[in-house]
């Protein structure tokens, strides 16, 4: 079956442009996250979104970061007038559920002009 | 905050050798514990996960290596293949939370 799938895998944008960034997770994965990795850096938590509950958004960077999940399926994530900090390499990844093994994609790849 | 840590940025060995790739960690809560592998331009690669009721767990060619009393936790590679070459994290789970939390990883270079 198909692994967890990201678009665009690589985005180059202004300073002060919104960019949506798309994740499809493995099929019936109910669970969902979202993670930064600077350049030689670890994985930052962004978001995590499991089944129906509302999302644990406690590592959202700012107000300009939102995501959803739309139908438990597909997520976007969103940043509004981006700014050159957010230059990184979005991760989705997804599991069965909390305490299962997470399945990334490849990323995208923000680079902010 | 919470930390999770490697001891060594960088690893080298020679090819058919064993590698032992080491990381620290601070909760004492994390009951979960996964070792990733990421190569260039791709998203991290589940190789083999721990349990914290758990002191050890083999995988093919790899053995996982848990130790609560100084939360420390160990990545071992046997015969270590020019394919191995990649970044490595750990990642800890809290038993209450939702998040993972990774370190900075360690580069592990296979000198053939």
């Amino acid at each position: 079956g198909a692994g967890v799938s990201q678009s665009p895998s690589n985005k180059v944008t202004e300073k002060g442009k919104d960019v949506e960034l798309r994740c499809d997770p493995i099929s019936g994965h109910t669970a969902l996250y979202w993670y930064r990795q600077s350049l030689g850096q670890g994985l930052e938590f962004l978001i995590y979104f499991q089944g129906n509950s509302a999302p644990d958004k406690s590592g959202l960077p700012s107000d300009r970061f939102s995501a959803e999940r739309t139908g438990g399926s597909v997520s976007t994530l969103t940043i509004q007038r981006t700014q050159q900090e957010d230059s990184a390499v979005y991760l989705c990844a997804s599991s069965s559920g909390r305490g299962q093994p997470q399945h990334f994609g490849d990323g995208t790849r923000l680079s902010i002009l | 905050g919470e930390s999770v840590g490697l001891h060594l940025p960088t690893l080298s060995v020679q090819e058919g050798d064993n590698s032992i790739i080491n990381c620290a960690y601070s909760n004492s809560a994390s009951d979960y514990f996964i070792w990733y592998k990421q190569e260039s331009g791709k998203g991290p690669q589940f190789i083999i996960d721990i349990r914290s009721n758990m002191d050890k767990r083999q995988g093919q060619r790899v053995t996982v290596l848990l130790n609560k009393t100084v939360k420390h936790l160990s990545l071992q590679i046997a015969a270590t293949q020019p394919g191995d070459s990649a970044v490595y994290f750990c990642a800890e789970n809290f038993k209450t939370g939702n998040q993972f939390y990774f370190g900075t990883g360690t580069s592990l270079t296979v000198i053939p």
